[in-house]
């Protein structure tokens, strides 16, 4: 069964410093996401993305994150200058060729962020 | 706005006995519900959604939920509890975006 992929599973990092978060999603999902966790608590939305561009993001979302879909295959997150609460679960998801609402969303296993 | 309610922060229930986790929503427009559970250290794992048609949905490993449009709930239920079922549950609420409920972590006791 196809799945979502994210790599690393666990990044440690030295707040100020520039992460990239790497995501594979499922082969023919079209829409794709990207949610936070913090030490087990809510997920929260950070952005979705369509044909190339941000559909949507919330406010957590600012000028220090940014996405991109490089080469067809991968989805990364991008944070430019890291601050210790951006400790967190990031997970990445997709969904099908319908797109929202009501397609499920595929979940891959996520990015543990640790900023020191 | 779309906003999810899971009242219980835990659940304990013996293995064997029914469960029931809970969830109230708050949409405008028709609404798109959906379960998710997470395991120690793992991803959202997909359990069910209700989209329209049956009030009654049935989901992987055994687990069910109830929509209820007069009582905005959206409550998940499996008829015998595993010990292997405990985990961490999420109810989402989806419009653009999923909107996720605070979690509810379902203990089963051997």
């Amino acid at each position: 069964e196809p799945e979502v992929t994210q790599t690393p599973s666990h990044q440690v990092t030295q707040m100020g410093q520039e992460v990239i978060l790497r995501c594979v999603p499922i082969s023919n999902h079209l829409y794709f996401y990207w949610y936070r966790q913090i030490l087990g608590q809510k997920v929260e939305f950070l952005v979705s993305f369509y044909n190339n561009e941000i559909s949507e993001k919330s406010e957590i979302f600012d000028d220090q994150f940014s996405v991109e879909r490089p080469d067809g295959s991968n989805f990364t997150l991008k944070i430019r200058s890291t601050k210790l609460e951006d400790s967190a679960m990031y997970f990445c998801a997709s969904s099908a060729p319908r797109g929202p609402p009501g397609d499920t969303q595929y979940f891959g296993p996520g990015t543990r962020l640790t900023v020191l | 706005a779309q906003s999810v309610a899971q009242p219980e922060d835990q659940v304990n229930v013996a293995e064997g006995n029914p469960l029931t986790v809970k969830c109230t929503y708050s949409v405008s427009g028709n609404p798109y519900l959906f379960w998710y559970v997470q395991y120690p250290n793992r991803g959202l794992q997909f359990l069910l959604k209700y989209i329209t048609g049956d009030n009654l949905v049935k989901g992987s490993y055994g687990f069910e939920a109830e929509f209820n449009k007069s009582q905005t709930s959206f409550h998940l239920k499996k008829p015998s509890a595993l010990v292997s079922d405990s985990a961490l549950y999420f109810c989402a609420v989806a419009g653009q975006n999923f909107v996720f409920g605070p979690g509810t972590r379902l203990s089963v006791l051997p």
